[in-house]
């Protein structure tokens, strides 16, 4: 058990509608990672929060949109949703602010199908 | 359309023979690897890191070695066990764009 929490671990959902998915970080992280794992892509990167602000941008799309809250839990929402965004949705979190020098733990995942 | 699922690399070894898991990273420039194993169904796990100023560590049962001439990353496990079949992958930062590169993985079977 990393200390990552994800919400909820499975979803399935229609095309055009939106989901929001939650992650709680490690005791102690700052910052939250989301990470999009599907069949034909493997893991790519969506975008880092530190310590409730935007820290670094990867390959999301304009229909997905995250933040992270006070309390540093974060959300990813996911909005017209299409049968390709279909995939393993990961969290990960770490001390600070650095992804390329801190170890990064990952959640369990949420499994979002889109039908 | 058709979909077409990642062709990992495989990897079938005995129980109790060594492993071992190569790993070709893209960046001179990266300078902290992390290997991490993912179980089906599982998020991704911390297995070990290195930083470049290093060759070689050691954890538990793993070593994990960075030739950085040929930018060429492997994971050794020893004496390997059932509960060690999974997706290995290694993941890469070019300390540049501030975020980690994965490899698309390879994958473990042990066979009892």
């Amino acid at each position: 058990d990393s200390g990552v929490t994800q919400t909820p671990k499975h979803l399935i959902t229609a095309t055009g509608q939106r989901v929001t998915l939650r992650c709680s970080p490690r005791s102690g992280d700052l910052s939250v990672y989301w990470y999009q794992q599907s069949l034909d892509q493997g893991l790519q990167f969506l975008i880092q929060y530190y310590n409730g602000e935007e820290r670094a941008k990867g390959n999301i799309l304009e229909r997905f949109s995250a933040q992270q809250f006070p309390d540093l839990h974060s959300e990813l929402n996911l909005s017209s949703l299409e049968l390709g965004d279909s995939a393993l949705y990961f969290c990960a979190s770490s001390v600070g602010g650095l992804a390329g020098e801190e170890t990064q733990y990952f959640g369990p995942g949420t499994r979002l199908l889109v039908l | 359309g058709e979909s077409v699922g990642l062709h990992l690399p495989t990897l079938s070894v005995q129980e109790g023979d060594n492993s071992i898991i190569n790993c070709a990273y893209s960046n001179s420039a990266s300078d902290y690897f992390i290997w991490y194993k993912q179980e089906s169904g599982k998020g991704p796990q911390f297995i070990i890191d290195i930083r470049s100023n290093m060759d070689k560590r050691q954890g538990q049962r793993v070593t994990v070695l960075l030739n950085k001439t040929v930018k060429h990353l492997s994971l050794q496990i020893a004496a390997t066990q059932p509960g060690d079949s999974a997706v290995y992958f290694c993941a890469e930062n070019a300390n540049t764009g501030n975020q980690f590169y994965f490899g698309t993985g390879t994958s473990l079977t042990v066979i009892p």
